[in-house]
């Protein structure tokens, strides 16, 4: 089974950027269709983007569009997710998710990466 | 991008009681539904996926039905662990996702 590690907590000043990280455990990450999720404070799930494996692409949530970057190290089998000028309003625990082999919907988590922006 | 609407909210609920959530998509996503369980400080546990299909694991009490713009999650006979907050999301991996807005199924 698919286990997913993620770096721990961050605080970063406004307009500051951010990378967090994804470690891949019991496969490599590019037999993966890694998503990223977040969660502000008492607030519910908002999905940001994932791999699109039928053409090889990351897909992005429009609102994220430009300002976050997917990538992945297969030399590490490491996802990464980078969010640039940082406000506020981004501050929220980060996830990475993905399907494991069969798998139709995101049914393995990471722990999270609690992400602060605060000046 | 495809808009995703769940009700109630919150809903109050005791140990032994049917409970129903729905979910409403903005346009047909045929199947393509996942519905999640996140309780407080953990990350989401997916129950249901393509709408109907139960999760490995998942207790039988729960299910999904629906297809097109509307879904629902039921819960047969509501049990103490089951208090928590439940997502749907659009999910197919290959165009944009999204979540309804969650409901939180609390004690009456």
């Amino acid at each position: 089974q698919v286990q997913l590690e993620q770096s721990g907590t961050e605080m970063k000043k406004p307009g500051a950027s951010v990378k967090v990280s994804c470690k891949v455990s019991r496969y490599t990450v590019t037999d993966l269709s890694m998503h990223w999720v977040r969660q502000a404070p008492g607030k519910g799930l908002e999905w940001m983007g994932g791999f699109d494996p039928e053409d090889g692409e990351i897909i992005y949530a429009q609102k994220f569009k430009g300002r976050v970057t997917m990538t992945e190290d297969s030399s590490t089998d490491t996802a990464y997710m980078e969010v640039s000028s940082l406000t506020s309003d981004d501050t929220a625990v980060y996830y990475c998710a993905t399907l494991s082999i069969f798998a139709v919907a995101p049914d393995v988590w990471g722990q999270g990466t609690m992400v602060t922006v605060s000046s | 991008d495809i808009q995703m609407t769940q009700s109630p909210s919150t809903l109050s609920a005791s140990v032994g009681d049917r409970v129903t959530i729905t979910c409403r998509a903005s346009q047909s996503i045929n199947n393509w539904l996942a519905w999640y369980q996140q309780k407080p400080g953990k990350a989401p546990k997916l129950l249901i996926y393509k709408a109907s299909n139960l999760e490995s694991g998942v207790p039988s009490r729960f299910s999904g039905s629906g297809s097109g713009t509307e879904f629902t999650l039921t819960i047969s006979s509501l049990q103490p662990d089951d208090f928590a907050t439940y997502y749907c999301q659009h999910f197919n991996n290959y165009s944009p996702c999204s979540f309804g807005q969650g409901t939180k199924v609390d004690i009456k």
